[in-house]
């Protein structure tokens, strides 16, 4: 009931390419809904977020979709750098506009890897 | 933005000893912090959730006598790992919570021998 589910584990993506990462969840009360990029021996660091009010959000290179029927969200890197090579994680939490300050379930992670 | 800070980065000790791991925010108060654990290429899993001036809050499996938390100010917690053990061996994540967001920490490896 708690888990977040996130595909692909890993993926590989040419420099310029688009990456796409899928997440898909469970409980139905969850109401935030944020990624996070993670590089080697670091903590994560907030990327961008999504309340199930709305559809899309874009915000430079990142654009999450939210497809609250399916109960699916994803995360779109657009024009992929080398820069972006790291670990990503979706989840998700209950508090509405206080979500992101509450009790995170994490996806398991994708190591996103882009290639020159 | 909001910064949190770990201290030690790194930490390897002997089995049998106690080692302790502070998480302070940095340039905001923060009555609720998390602590999570991350195993080598695998997720975050919360471990608990400290609250200042109260008693932590555990996740189930997590054993409180095992892992002590201290939330004592608005911008420290700390998390003592008791009578520490090889399978202790992890990264150990804190998060500070602002309105609306949480801010994690850059994390501490922790190696028991």
């Amino acid at each position: 009931q708690q888990q977040v589910k996130q595909s692909p584990q890993s993926l590989i993506v040419q420099k310029g390419g688009i990456s796409i990462i899928n997440c898909a969840y469970e409980n139905t009360a969850f109401d935030y809904f944020p990624w996070y990029q993670q590089f080697p021996g670091k903590g994560p660091a907030l990327l961008i977020a999504i309340r199930p009010d709305v559809s899309e959000k874009k915000e430079g290179r990142f654009t999450i979709s939210f497809n609250k029927s399916a109960k699916q969200f994803s995360l779109h890197i657009m024009d992929s750098q080398p820069g972006d090579s790291a670990t990503y994680f979706c989840a998700a939490s209950i508090g509405g506009l206080t979500g992101g300050g509450n009790k995170l379930t994490f996806g398991t992670g994708t190591q996103l890897k882009v290639e020159l | 933005g909001a910064v949190v800070s770990q201290h030690p980065s790194r930490v390897i000790c002997k089995s049998g000893t106690s080692v302790k791991i502070e998480c302070r925010s940095l340039d905001f108060q923060a009555t609720t912090m998390f602590w999570y654990r991350q195993f080598p290429k695998q997720s975050l899993m919360l471990m608990a959730t400290s609250n200042e001036g109260s008693k932590a809050t555990y996740e189930q499996g997590v054993e409180k006598d095992k892992f002590l938390i201290n939330h004592a100010s608005l911008t420290l917690s700390t998390l003592t790992v008791t009578s520490a053990h090889p399978e202790d061996s992890s990264f150990y994540i804190c998060s500070a919570r602002a309105p609306g967001a949480q801010y994690f920490g850059p994390g501490t490896r922790l190696l028991v021998l």
